[in-house]
């Protein structure tokens, strides 16, 4: 079973960088075949996809957020990591990883998600 | 369009039927996924690929797809049904898995 578990800073303070590392056990990130994902809740609100990385490096973005946001992978620490740039209370949010699988062209679904850090924006 | 629109807000008897849908035009071309979230959990897929159930997901959970509309179904729904439901798909434009639609909140009467 896959699992994932978000760490990092809770509290960031305005224009700084958000930085978050998602560490993956129980399944190998360099094996290829998935898309690693963070997605983010604002209180009270729905999921917002930011973006995902595959194991070679390759990362795609949300395009409301791809002038600040960068994932990377380190495969030999199984470990992916967020750097969200020049935030703002609007970053307030619940972050999640997330391991995705795309079927073909047409398919994909977010299969396992970590617990979710709270990362508050604040000075 | 690059939204999925959902029902703020869906409920049922204990026991009945409900139907979630998600609308949006990404959807006559790249099929749905379903996340349920209790409160203060993090997300779990329960339907992908229209009408798959990941392993451990009730049969009770089913999903149908029809022109630009995705819909989740929960047969015979119990107490523990009641949380907010999600729906996802590759976007028309980049082909990207980012659209989530709002979200429903489902309330078990």
């Amino acid at each position: 079973q896959v699992q994932l578990q978000e760490s990092g800073p809770g509290l960031v303070k305005p224009s700084q960088t958000l930085s978050l590392i998602c560490t993956v056990s129980g399944g190998s990130i360099g094996y290829g075949g998935y898309y690693w994902s963070w997605i983010r809740q604002h209180p009270g609100k729905g999921l917002e996809w930011i973006g995902y990385i595959d194991h070679r490096g390759a990362a795609y973005y949300s395009p409301s957020l791809s002038s600040r946001v960068s994932i990377s992978v380190d495969t030999s620490k199984n470990q992916f990591s967020l750097k969200l740039d020049s935030v703002t209370a609007a970053d307030t949010a619940v972050y999640y990883c997330a391991r995705a699988e795309l079927y073909g062209d047409y398919e994909g679904a977010f299969d396992f998600w970590g617990q979710g850090t709270l990362v508050t924006v604040s000075s | 369009s690059s939204e999925l629109t959902q029902d703020p807000a869906v409920s049922v008897a204990l026991g009945q039927t409900v139907r979630i849908t998600c609308q949006g035009d990404s959807l006559r071309s790249y099929s749905a996924s379903w996340y349920q979230q209790r409160p203060g959990q993090a997300p779990v897929l329960v339907i992908y690929s229209k009408n798959k159930r990941p392993s451990g997901i009730p049969d009770r959970f089913s999903g149908s797809s029809s022109r630009d509309t995705a819909s989740l179904t929960i047969t015979g729904a119990q107490a523990e049904d009641e949380a907010d439901y999600y729906c996802n798909s590759r976007d028309n434009v980049k082909n990207l898995l980012g659209m989530f639609g709002g979200g429903t909140k489902l309330t078990v009467l």
